[in-house]
Protein backbone atom coordinates (compact mmCIF):
# COMPACT_ATOMS: atom_id res chain seq x y z
CA UNK A 1 0.00 0.00 0.00
CA UNK A 2 0.80 3.73 0.04
CA UNK A 3 3.17 5.33 2.08
CA UNK A 4 4.56 8.12 3.56
CA UNK A 5 7.07 8.16 6.07
CA UNK A 6 8.85 11.41 7.93
CA UNK A 7 11.00 11.48 10.54
CA UNK A 8 8.43 10.33 13.82
CA UNK A 9 11.28 12.15 15.59
CA UNK A 10 11.25 15.73 16.54
CA UNK A 11 14.28 17.88 14.92
CA UNK A 12 16.03 20.18 17.50
CA UNK A 13 18.44 22.82 15.90
CA UNK A 14 19.75 25.85 17.29
CA UNK A 15 18.73 29.36 15.68
CA UNK A 16 20.60 30.65 12.38
CA UNK A 17 20.93 27.20 11.49
CA UNK A 18 19.12 25.31 8.19
CA UNK A 19 16.41 22.75 9.02
CA UNK A 20 16.40 19.86 6.66
CA UNK A 21 13.32 17.46 6.96
CA UNK A 22 12.77 14.61 5.10
CA UNK A 23 9.99 12.65 3.43
CA UNK A 24 10.04 9.44 1.75
CA UNK A 25 7.83 7.51 0.34
CA UNK A 26 6.52 4.20 -1.39
CA UNK A 27 4.40 2.14 -3.95
CA UNK A 28 3.11 5.89 -5.29
CA UNK A 29 4.30 7.92 -8.03
CA UNK A 30 2.68 11.59 -6.99
CA UNK A 31 2.46 13.56 -9.71
CA UNK A 32 3.02 16.64 -6.93
CA UNK A 33 3.82 16.95 -3.70
CA UNK A 34 3.31 19.62 -1.12
CA UNK A 35 4.22 20.49 2.46
CA UNK A 36 2.41 21.91 4.67
CA UNK A 37 2.89 23.79 8.21
CA UNK A 38 1.21 22.54 11.44
CA UNK A 39 0.77 24.87 14.79
CA UNK A 40 -0.12 23.19 18.15
CA UNK A 41 -4.57 23.22 18.03
CA UNK A 42 -4.67 24.62 14.39
CA UNK A 43 -5.05 23.59 11.14
CA UNK A 44 -2.32 22.97 8.46
CA UNK A 45 -1.21 25.41 6.51
CA UNK A 46 0.13 25.45 2.94
CA UNK A 47 3.73 26.13 2.50
CA UNK A 48 5.23 25.11 -0.93
CA UNK A 49 3.87 22.52 -3.84
CA UNK A 50 6.34 21.02 -6.49
CA UNK A 51 5.67 18.84 -9.53
CA UNK A 52 7.36 15.83 -10.77
CA UNK A 53 8.98 17.46 -13.27
CA UNK A 54 10.56 20.21 -11.29
CA UNK A 55 13.98 19.62 -8.99
CA UNK A 56 13.58 22.25 -6.39
CA UNK A 57 11.35 25.08 -5.35
CA UNK A 58 12.03 28.09 -3.38
CA UNK A 59 10.38 30.55 -1.35
CA UNK A 60 11.72 33.32 0.69
CA UNK A 61 14.17 30.99 3.53
CA UNK A 62 12.22 27.53 1.99
CA UNK A 63 13.53 25.43 -0.62
CA UNK A 64 11.78 21.80 -1.24
CA UNK A 65 13.60 19.17 -3.43
CA UNK A 66 11.85 16.38 -5.23
CA UNK A 67 13.33 13.17 -6.56
CA UNK A 68 11.04 11.00 -8.16
CA UNK A 69 13.74 7.80 -8.44
CA UNK A 70 14.73 7.90 -4.55
CA UNK A 71 11.19 8.75 -3.85
CA UNK A 72 12.36 11.32 -1.90
CA UNK A 73 11.29 15.20 -0.72
CA UNK A 74 13.90 17.56 1.51
CA UNK A 75 11.95 20.20 2.53
CA UNK A 76 14.72 22.92 4.15
CA UNK A 77 14.42 25.86 6.43
CA UNK A 78 17.62 28.66 6.35
CA UNK A 79 18.62 30.87 8.86
CA UNK A 80 16.24 29.15 11.27
CA UNK A 81 14.09 31.33 13.63
CA UNK A 82 12.15 30.12 16.83
CA UNK A 83 8.85 31.34 15.30
CA UNK A 84 9.63 27.99 12.51
CA UNK A 85 8.97 25.45 15.38
CA UNK A 86 5.92 23.76 14.35
CA UNK A 87 5.22 19.95 12.91
CA UNK A 88 5.67 19.98 9.13
CA UNK A 89 3.80 17.87 7.03
CA UNK A 90 4.55 16.29 3.94
CA UNK A 91 1.64 15.53 1.31
CA UNK A 92 0.87 13.53 -1.91
CA UNK A 93 -1.03 13.95 -4.72
CA UNK A 94 -1.93 10.83 -7.17
CA UNK A 95 -1.82 11.35 -10.49
CA UNK A 96 -5.38 11.44 -12.01
CA UNK A 97 -8.46 14.07 -11.72
CA UNK A 98 -9.27 12.38 -7.67
CA UNK A 99 -8.17 15.33 -5.58
CA UNK A 100 -7.36 12.81 -3.07
CA UNK A 101 -4.41 13.77 -0.53
CA UNK A 102 -2.02 11.29 1.31
CA UNK A 103 -0.59 12.71 4.33
CA UNK A 104 2.55 12.03 6.01
CA UNK A 105 2.53 11.83 10.50
CA UNK A 106 4.71 15.04 9.92
CA UNK A 107 7.99 16.17 12.17
CA UNK A 108 8.09 17.94 14.57
CA UNK A 109 10.92 21.05 14.24
CA UNK A 110 12.16 23.01 17.70
CA UNK A 111 14.05 25.84 16.51
CA UNK A 112 16.29 27.09 19.98
CA UNK A 113 17.28 30.39 20.53
CA UNK B 1 -7.75 37.15 5.31
CA UNK B 2 -10.52 34.28 4.40
CA UNK B 3 -10.75 31.94 6.59
CA UNK B 4 -12.38 28.39 6.65
CA UNK B 5 -14.43 28.31 10.03
CA UNK B 6 -15.40 25.32 11.99
CA UNK B 7 -17.95 24.62 14.72
CA UNK B 8 -17.87 23.92 17.51
CA UNK B 9 -13.85 23.83 18.56
CA UNK B 10 -14.55 21.54 21.10
CA UNK B 11 -16.83 18.96 22.18
CA UNK B 12 -17.19 16.46 24.70
CA UNK B 13 -20.18 14.25 24.86
CA UNK B 14 -20.94 10.62 25.91
CA UNK B 15 -20.98 7.45 23.91
CA UNK B 16 -24.37 7.22 22.12
CA UNK B 17 -24.99 10.83 21.34
CA UNK B 18 -25.34 12.44 18.21
CA UNK B 19 -22.62 14.53 17.39
CA UNK B 20 -22.41 17.49 14.67
CA UNK B 21 -19.51 19.25 13.09
CA UNK B 22 -19.99 22.42 10.73
CA UNK B 23 -18.02 23.94 8.54
CA UNK B 24 -18.57 27.29 6.78
CA UNK B 25 -15.74 27.12 3.50
CA UNK B 26 -13.90 29.49 1.65
CA UNK B 27 -16.64 31.74 -0.15
CA UNK B 28 -16.03 30.93 -3.71
CA UNK B 29 -14.17 27.74 -3.11
CA UNK B 30 -16.37 25.19 -4.55
CA UNK B 31 -14.82 22.12 -3.19
CA UNK B 32 -14.42 20.88 0.83
CA UNK B 33 -12.52 18.16 2.45
CA UNK B 34 -13.21 16.55 5.29
CA UNK B 35 -10.67 14.45 7.91
CA UNK B 36 -9.89 13.55 10.67
CA UNK B 37 -6.80 13.53 12.27
CA UNK B 38 -5.17 11.02 15.49
CA UNK B 39 -1.84 10.73 16.93
CA UNK B 40 -2.20 7.32 15.98
CA UNK B 41 -3.40 7.45 12.25
CA UNK B 42 -2.52 11.42 11.13
CA UNK B 43 -4.21 13.11 9.07
CA UNK B 44 -6.85 11.31 7.11
CA UNK B 45 -9.42 12.05 4.21
CA UNK B 46 -12.94 11.12 5.57
CA UNK B 47 -14.99 12.47 2.58
CA UNK B 48 -14.91 15.45 -0.34
CA UNK B 49 -18.04 17.33 -2.30
CA UNK B 50 -17.61 19.63 -5.34
CA UNK B 51 -20.37 21.85 -6.18
CA UNK B 52 -21.97 20.38 -3.36
CA UNK B 53 -21.97 17.22 -4.47
CA UNK B 54 -20.30 13.92 -2.63
CA UNK B 55 -17.41 13.08 -4.77
CA UNK B 56 -15.77 10.13 -2.43
CA UNK B 57 -16.64 8.97 1.18
CA UNK B 58 -14.54 5.89 1.42
CA UNK B 59 -12.95 7.03 4.24
CA UNK B 60 -15.78 7.12 6.62
CA UNK B 61 -17.77 4.34 8.71
CA UNK B 62 -20.83 5.02 6.62
CA UNK B 63 -23.25 3.08 9.65
CA UNK B 64 -22.58 5.71 12.26
CA UNK B 65 -20.79 8.62 9.77
CA UNK B 66 -22.70 10.48 7.22
CA UNK B 67 -21.83 14.18 5.86
CA UNK B 68 -24.10 16.52 4.07
CA UNK B 69 -23.87 20.24 2.08
CA UNK B 70 -27.34 22.30 2.83
CA UNK B 71 -26.02 24.72 0.91
CA UNK B 72 -22.68 26.46 -0.35
CA UNK B 73 -21.77 27.91 2.89
CA UNK B 74 -22.35 24.70 5.26
CA UNK B 75 -21.17 21.52 5.38
CA UNK B 76 -21.97 18.90 7.93
CA UNK B 77 -20.20 16.07 9.70
CA UNK B 78 -22.53 14.06 11.96
CA UNK B 79 -21.80 10.91 13.98
CA UNK B 80 -24.81 8.90 15.65
CA UNK B 81 -24.32 6.93 17.18
CA UNK B 82 -20.88 8.49 18.97
CA UNK B 83 -18.15 6.07 20.44
CA UNK B 84 -14.76 6.27 22.11
CA UNK B 85 -12.75 5.83 19.43
CA UNK B 86 -14.14 8.53 17.50
CA UNK B 87 -12.34 10.88 19.43
CA UNK B 88 -10.06 12.79 17.76
CA UNK B 89 -9.87 16.44 15.83
CA UNK B 90 -11.54 16.89 12.59
CA UNK B 91 -10.63 19.30 10.28
CA UNK B 92 -12.66 20.94 7.49
CA UNK B 93 -10.72 22.04 4.27
CA UNK B 94 -11.89 24.17 1.15
CA UNK B 95 -9.99 25.29 -2.48
CA UNK B 96 -11.83 26.14 -5.32
CA UNK B 97 -11.44 23.69 -8.07
CA UNK B 98 -11.54 24.57 -12.05
CA UNK B 99 -10.43 21.79 -14.29
CA UNK B 100 -7.88 19.64 -11.84
CA UNK B 101 -8.64 18.73 -8.46
CA UNK B 102 -5.48 18.11 -7.58
CA UNK B 103 -2.82 21.57 -7.74
CA UNK B 104 -4.58 23.73 -5.24
CA UNK B 105 -3.71 24.18 -1.79
CA UNK B 106 -5.92 23.14 0.07
CA UNK B 107 -7.18 26.01 3.48
CA UNK B 108 -7.96 24.30 6.57
CA UNK B 109 -9.96 25.15 9.89
CA UNK B 110 -8.25 24.94 12.70
CA UNK B 111 -10.53 21.89 13.54
CA UNK B 112 -13.05 20.42 15.93
CA UNK B 113 -11.38 19.00 18.76
CA UNK B 114 -13.84 16.15 19.61
CA UNK B 115 -13.87 13.74 23.08
CA UNK B 116 -15.86 10.52 23.32
CA UNK B 117 -16.34 9.69 26.94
Amino acid sequence: SQKIEQNSEALNIQEGKTATLTCNYTNYSPAYLQWYRQDPGRGPVFLLLIRENEKEKRKERLKVTFDTTLKQSLFHITASQPADSATYLCVLHGSGNTGKLIFGQGTTLQVKP
Amino acid sequence: DARVTQTPRHKVTEMGQEVTMRCQPILGHNTVFWYRQTMMQGLELLAYFRNRAPLDDSGMPKDRFSAEMPDATLATLKIQPSEPRDSAVYFCASVWTGGSLVMEPQHFGDGTRLSIL
